[in-house]
């Protein structure tokens, strides 16, 4: 089946840092990746859907300047938090889609002090 | 905007019972509702719907979707203490843009107790 790996799993970061994040299909080619929060006891939020060699489409409410977003190859896309506030502090989930259906990272977990 | 409301939010059983889970939506240009099971990490799927009154099922997991009505339902019958898990219900659909998306419900939270 179809595997996404995220990388890392776990972050903790201090405050006012930038977090990479990646997001990478390994067994198949993904021209979209999708980014998802979660805080603690909430549904996954959308936060921008990520076209390989394009900009990225960020959902209202979403800060494009703080989330930067590069799907530069088919197989990666990477999500960079710029200066990380506590509130930042999430639960980070990529999805990439293969014939219309998503398949989804283990997630990346977010600590910012 | 596009909008899923899933309930009950919280459900407590003992194994053995069976449960249905709701989930009714608003979606532009429906193409499908999907059900996932979460854990700790990320969800993982477990239906994917897009006709109405085709049940799917998978073991002791059965889902159905009403086009018409808008919702869906996902029972699990026989519940064992391995089933307790947020369960998550998302719509995909086109709000204008060329990309379809995902929208999801705040999930519902099922313990099942020994």
């Amino acid at each position: 089946g179809a595997v996404v790996s995220q990388h890392p799993s776990r972050v903790i970061c201090k405050s006012g840092t930038s977090v990479k994040i990646e997001c990478r299909s390994l067994d198949f080619q993904a021209t979209t990746m999708f980014w998802y929060r979660q805080f603690p006891k909430q549904s996954l939020m959308l936060m921008a859907t990520s076209n390989e060699g394009s900009k990225a489409t960020y959902e209202q409410g979403v800060e494009k300047d703080k989330f930067l977003i590069n799907h530069a190859s088919l197989t990666l896309s990477t999500l960079t938090v710029t200066s990380a506030h506590p509130e930042d502090s999430s639960f980070y989930i990529c999805s990439a889609t293969l014939a219309y259906e998503q398949y989804f990272g283990p997630g990346t977990r977010l600590t910012v002090t | 905007e596009d909008k899923v409301v899933q309930s009950p939010l919280s459900l407590v059983v003992h194994e053995g019972d069976t449960v249905t889970l709701n989930c009714s939506y608003e979606v532009t240009n429906f193409r499908s509702l999907l059900w996932y099971k979460q854990e700790k990490k990320a969800p993982t799927f477990l239906f994917m719907l897009t006709s109405s009154g085709i049940e799917k099922k998978s073991g002791r997991l059965s889902s159905i979707l009403d086009k018409k009505e808008l919702f869906s339902i996902l029972n699990i019958t026989a519940t064992q203490t391995g089933d307790s898990a947020v369960y998550l219900c998302a719509v995909e659909g086109d709000s204008g843009g060329s990309n379809y998306k995902l929208t999801f419900g705040k999930g519902t939270l099922l313990t099942v107790n020994p």
